[in-house]
């Protein structure tokens, strides 16, 4: 199965400013998927990345707020813009693998962001 | 669209004792499930997942589920749970289809009481 390579980790941000998370698959893959899982909640998908097309957003998520890269098919980008405490949670993106013995998914390690 | 509706949000259970965490989902097209445990502080785990075949599934840790497909559910069992089975559950569908999301229930959380 794919391994993904996720940073950062973790940050503290500043209401009103951006942050960048990226995801480094070790493998070509199609799609790539991002989360967000709020304190205590569940996983929400937030969008689908297609690469050479723009994302496509899950109902309440909006591509200003969110916006997406995907340059290539292992890699890809989400930003969280113009922060505020409310979206304190932690992101994970997601890819989908398939070899000649499985099928599965493979999360990032997440990135835990808190915005103060 | 796919859903997965979890039907308890928690589960207190002593130690020892069998445990079954409930999970049914909609979909009109055939799917994938998936079970995953997440433990305080730490990332997804998978448990197991139904792909195709035998409709029970066997996972780690001592746990398997049962594919009902006439009852869309995917219940997830352990004959005895032990204090470090304290997490909270993930229930998950994806279409068969390939290049889909995983859609998550929104969780039970599986207390072990001593």
């Amino acid at each position: 199965s794919a391994v993904i390579s996720q940073k950062p980790s973790r940050d503290i941000c500043q209401r009103g400013t951006s942050l960048t998370i990226q995801c480094q698959v070790d493998s070509q893959v199609t799609m790539m998927f991002w989360y967000r899982q709020q304190p205590g909640q569940s996983l929400t998908l937030i969008a689908t990345a297609n690469q050479g097309s723009e994302a496509t957003y899950e109902s309440g998520f909006v591509i200003d707020k969110f916006p997406i890269s995907r340059p290539n098919l292992t890699f890809s980008t989400l930003t969280v813009s113009n922060m505020s405490p409310e979206d304190s949670s932690i992101y994970l993106c997601s890819v989908e693998g398939a070899d000649t013995l499985d099928y599965g998914y493979t999360f990032g390690s997440g990135t835990r962001l808190t915005v103060v | 669209a796919q859903s997965v509706t979890q039907l308890d949000s928690q589960v207190p259970v002593f130690e020892e004792a069998p445990v079954e965490l409930r999970c049914n989902y909609s979909s009109s097209v055939s799917v994938y499930l998936f079970w995953y445990v997440q433990y305080p502080n730490q990332g997804l785990q998978l448990l197991l997942k139904y792909l195709s075949g035998s409709t029970l599934v066997k996972g780690i840790n001592g746990f398997e589920a049962e594919f009902n497909k006439s009852q869309t559910s995917f219940h997830l069992r352990k004959p005895s749970v032990h204090i470090s089975d304290t997490a909270e559950y993930f229930c998950a569908v994806s279409r068969n289809s390939g290049n889909t999301p995983l859609v998550f229930g929104k969780g039970t959380r599986l207390s072990v009481i001593a």
